[in-house]
């Protein structure tokens, strides 16, 4: 066990909507780090919370955006979905540790 | 900029042979080398890295990595397989003092042991 927690672990929505994932780092763990992972563009990184504030920034749509609340947990927000948008959403935190992920599907 | 290639999109191994996972990376100064393993429905579990040291890198479940500086390559190993060693591997790099966000994962190498 990680130590990572995600929900929810699958998604499942329609295009043109919105949806939040949700991440807990591991205890004492100050940063966040989100990944989308798919199956023609591989595992990327989005962006990266430390302590509440953005550090860094990936291959992260305009659509998309994160928060790291002040007890550390950390939002996804994608809006506006498309198909393409269909993957597996990590997020880690410091020390390698990642979480089971969420499935998002978009139909 | 950096880079880190798995030229095996698949490897096929029967229990008890050993196996090697193929990993090279590109990275400008010293770099630092990640093994991590995704099981059917899983994340990302860590298995071992390289930062500095032994070339030999041992780490969970029998696994060992050997870095070669000269071919600029990392290929994880295990004397004797298991199936439940099947999943996909993944190798990752990032450049020694950068930003852990910086972190390239490879394509990944899908792992068949097959009793």
């Amino acid at each position: 066990d990680s130590g990572v927690t995600q929900t929810p672990k699958h998604l499942i929505t329609a295009t043109g909507q919105r949806v939040t994932l949700r991440c807990s780092p591991r205890s004492g763990d100050l940063s966040v780090y989100w990944y989308q992972q798919s199956l023609d563009q591989g595992l990327q990184f989005l962006i990266q919370y430390y302590n509440g504030e953005e550090r860094a920034k990936g291959n992260i749509l305009e659509r998309f955006s994160a928060q790291q609340f002040p007890d550390l947990h950390s939002e996804l927000n994608l809006s506006s979905l498309e198909l393409g948008d269909s993957a597996l959403y990590f997020c880690a935190s410091s020390g390698n540790q990642f979480g089971q992920g969420t499935r998002l599907t978009v139909v | 900029a950096q880079s880190v290639a798995q030229p095996e999109d698949q490897v096929n191994v029967a229990e008890g042979n050993p196996l090697t996972v193929k990993c090279t990376y590109s990275v400008s100064g010293n770099p630092y080398l990640f093994w991590y393993v995704q099981y059917p429905n899983r994340g990302l579990q860590f298995l071992l890295k390289y930062i500095t040291g032994d070339n030999l890198v041992k780490g969970s479940y029998g696994f060992e990595a050997e870095f070669n500086k000269s071919q600029t390559s990392f290929h994880l190993k295990k004397p004797s397989a298991l199936v439940s060693d099947s999943a996909l591997y993944f190798c990752a790099v990032r450049a020694q003092y950068s930003s852990a966000s910086k972190i390239i994962f490879g394509s990944g190498t899908r792992l068949s042991i097959r009793p």
